[in-house]
């Protein structure tokens, strides 16, 4: 079946721009994971939902982080005011439900953020 | 608050070589155990995982894993490298009082020279 896809898979903005990631989790997941990957460093937890949760948003970095995640499926992973340091890969993870499969994260391919 | 630690940043080895990579996390309750995998320009994927049992698990690929409780740690093993290992490896850890989050390693990158 099809993976967690993400869009656009490279951005470059300008300092100062908004701009928003996508994701396309696995169908039937029900957790969603967002993660950044600088270079050279782990991945850095952002935000994570669980079904109908109010989401963990306590790995956001800054006010300027927000994510949102329509109908139980895709998430947008939005960045306002961006800043040079936010240069990374953003990566995107799903879950399925129930049991210790819950625990098993299928990764996305990323969006490499460039802020110029 | 959680860490993992990785303390190899790039391991270089031949081919035929044993490997070991080690990881040590910092959380005194039951913890859930991975590693994941990042071959050259694919995605992140599950090599193996911890939850329970027999501390010695068995993943994808030959790799396997030992958890020391005692020891905090979680070393990812494989007895006789490929060319076809070379890759980053993940080491990430869940403390099961903190539900589904995760906190991974910063990752060790393994060369393999044929």
């Amino acid at each position: 079946g099809a993976g967690v896809s993400q869009s656009p898979s490279n951005k470059v903005t300008e300092k100062g721009k908004d701009v928003e990631l996508r994701c396309d989790p696995i169908s039937g997941h029900t957790a969603l994971y967002w993660y950044r990957q600088s270079l050279g460093q782990g991945l850095e937890f952002l935000i994570y939902f669980q079904g109908n949760s109010a989401p963990d948003k306590s790995g956001l970095p800054s006010d300027r982080f927000s994510a949102e995640r329509t109908g139980g499926s895709v998430s947008t992973l939005t960045i306002q005011r961006t800043q040079q340091e936010d240069s990374a890969v953003y990566l995107c993870a799903s879950s399925p439900p129930g049991g210790a499969s819950r625990y098993e994260q299928y990764f996305g391919p990323g969006t490499r953020l460039t802020v110029t | 608050a959680q860490s993992v630690s990785q303390h190899n940043h790039h391991v270089i080895l031949s081919e035929a070589a044993s490997l070991e990579l080690g990881c040590n996390y910092s959380y005194g309750g039951t913890v859930n155990l991975f590693w994941y995998v990042q071959y050259p320009g694919q995605h992140l994927q599950l090599l193996l995982k911890y939850f329970s049992g027999d501390p010695l698990v068995k993943g994808i690929k030959g790799f396997e894993a030992e958890f020391i409780k005692s020891k905090f740690s979680f070393n990812l093993r494989k007895p006789s490298v490929q060319w076809s290992d070379t890759a980053e490896y993940f080491c990430a850890v869940n403390a099961q009082n903190y539900g589904q989050n995760f906190v991974f390693g910063p990752g060790t990158r393994l060369s393999v020279l044929p």
